[in-house]
């Protein structure tokens, strides 16, 4: 099973700043790489998809990049409403299979 | 525009056999358009899907729980289910029905979760 790893598990940073959160792939995913926005008490919401496509809605301040085992996810200018839980997310086509990172909480500093 | 909406007990004892409704709104299931799975949330596991399941009926199921979960649909009620046999605590936290979006990576559409207990 692809193990996907996040760093780090918590970030302390202020409104305005720009803030990159990694996460790591065990093996390589190609572009297989989702990211989401999960805010307490509510479901995840969709980010990122093929590790640099903006969904639907998503604000241009999120942006993501990376391929193979390494990816991140980008926040230019955090706005208050931006401080919550991101997971990145891989698809494994040939088993199917779909895991998940541990997590990044965005804390406001 | 599209909504899922989780149902199920809440509550279950531990050798229990947890059954989970997700009605579609918004889309047929019958269109064949997406996959629909199930994910789970808890504090130990964190996000951990489960399976999926095509308009044709075609399944996928985390290889960890093939022994005790299966997905099946009904296309005329529009609705998808989830049943997770001998039940545990491990099985407990928020179980999520999502939509899979564009070539099947990604998880573009979520409920909003049923909480879901394991007590004696």
């Amino acid at each position: 099973e692809i193990v996907m790893t996040q760093s780090p598990a918590t970030l302390s940073v202020s409104p305005g700043e720009r803030v990159t959160l990694s996460c790591r792939a065990s093996q390589g995913i190609s572009n297989n790489l989702a990211w989401y926005q999960q805010k307490s008490g509510q479901a995840p919401r969709l980010l990122i998809y093929g590790a640099s496509s903006r969904a639907t809605g998503i604000p241009a301040r999120f942006s993501g990049s990376g391929s193979g085992t390494e990816f991140t996810l980008t926040i230019s200018s955090l706005q208050s409403e931006d401080f919550a839980v991101y997971f990145c997310q891989q698809y494994d086509h040939w088993a199917p299979m779909y895991t998940f990172g541990q997590g990044t909480r965005l804390e406001i500093q | 525009q599209v909504q899922l909406q989780e149902s199920g007990p809440g509550l279950m004892k531990p050798s229990e056999t947890l059954s989970l409704t997700c009605h579609v709104s918004g889309a047929s299931l019958s269109s064949g358009a997406n996959y629909w799975s199930w994910i789970r949330q808890s504090a130990g596991e964190g996000l951990q899907w489960i399976g999926r399941i095509y308009a044709s009926g075609r399944t996928d199921l985390n290889r960890s729980l093939r022994s005790r979960a299966s997905i099946s649909a009904d296309t005329s009620s529009n609705q998808f289910f989830l049943r997770l046999r001998s039940v545990t605590a491990n099985d407990a936290g928020i179980y999520y029905c999502a939509r899979l979006g564009w070539m099947d990576t990604h998880f573009d559409l979520w409920g909003q979760g049923t909480v879901v207990t394991v007590s004696s």
